[in-house]
C-alpha cells in the first residue's frame, strides 16, 4: 500500500535558523507531492506542489521543495524561518490518476521561537 | 482564490444522535468533493469521495451506512454521522477543487470538529 512518511514529528528552532523537513514515499509510479501548512486555528493552506519537470519547485513564503526520484523523497526546506512560520506541515502524494485522493504524512509540528 | 466553507465547525452531541455537516464551495462549482478524517494527532485519512448526482465511493473501511454522504449540488456535499458514539467524535474535513480553474490541487475547508458524549 503506498504510504507517505514524515520523518520529524516536532522541531523547535530559532528564527532565522535554516528548516529542512523530510518527506519520503512508498509508491513507486508517477505521483503527485504536495506540501501543505496548517496554521494555529487555521484550514489547510497549500505551499507547493510537484507534478513533473524541475524537481526544485518554488512555493509560496520562501519555501521551496526538491524531488529526488531515486530516493522516493520530496523534501522541505526554507533558508530562514520567522516566527509566523510554526505551524503543522503535511506531505501529501497521489497518483495522477486519482488526483483528488490524497495521502497524507503525519505531519510535522514546526515552533519557531523569537 | 477558491474557497471551501463547512458549517458546523464544532458540535457536540450525544451518544446515539445523528450529525451533519455541509461543506460549500463558495465560488465555484465542484462536481467532485472529498471529505477527510483527522484523529488528534494524527494524519488525514482519505473517507469518501462525493458524487454531485451520484452515490459516494467510500474507502476501504469506512461503513457507508454509518457515514452518509449527499451530493445534491455543484456547490454542497453534506456529511451525516448516523447514530453517533464517541469513537466518532473526530476533525471531519472536506475539500474540492475548481475544475474549470484548470488547476489540479485542493481547496480545504477549515474542517468540523465533532465531539460525541
Amino acid at each position: 500500500a503506498q504510504s507517505v512518511s514524515q520523518h520529524n514529528h516536532h522541531v523547535i528552532l530559532s528564527e532565522a535558523a535554516s528548516l529542512e523537513l523530510g518527506c519520503n514515499y512508498s509508491y513507486g509510479g508517477t505521483v503527485n507531492l504536495f506540501w501543505y501548512v496548517q496554521y494555529p486555528g487555521q484550514h489547510l493552506q497549500l505551499l507547493l506542489k510537484y507534478f513533473s519537470g524541475d524537481p526544485l519547485v518554488k512555493g509560496i513564503k520562501g519555501f521551496e521543495a526538491e524531488f529526488i526520484k531515486s530516493k522516493f523523497s520530496f523534501n522541505l526546506r526554507k533558508p530562514s524561518v520567522q516566527w509566523s512560520d510554526t505551524a503543522e506541515y503535511f506531505c501529501a502524494v497521489n497518483r495522477p490518476d486519482s488526483w483528488g485522493k490524497l495521502q497524507f504524512g503525519s505531519g510535522t509540528q514546526v515552533v519557531v521561537t523569537p | 482564490g477558491a474557497v471551501v466553507s463547512q458549517h458546523p465547525s464544532r458540535v457536540i452531541c450525544k451518544s446515539g444522535t445523528s450529525v451533519k455537516i455541509e461543506c460549500r464551495s463558495l465560488d465555484f462549482q465542484a462536481t467532485t468533493m472529498f471529505w477527510y478524517r483527522q484523529f488528534p494527532k494524527q494524519s488525514l485519512m482519505l473517507m469518501a469521495t462525493s458524487n454531485e448526482g451520484s452515490k459516494a465511493t467510500y474507502e476501504q473501511g469506512v461503513e457507508k451506512d454509518k457515514f452518509l454522504i449527499n451530493h445534491a449540488s455543484l456547490t454542497l456535499s453534506t456529511l451525516t454521522v448516523t447514530s453517533a458514539h464517541p469513537e466518532d467524535s473526530s476533525f471531519y474535513i472536506c475539500s474540492a477543487r475548481d475544475e474549470l480553474s484548470g488547476a489540479n490541487v485542493l481547496t480545504f475547508g477549515a474542517g468540523s470538529r465533532l465531539t460525541v458524549l
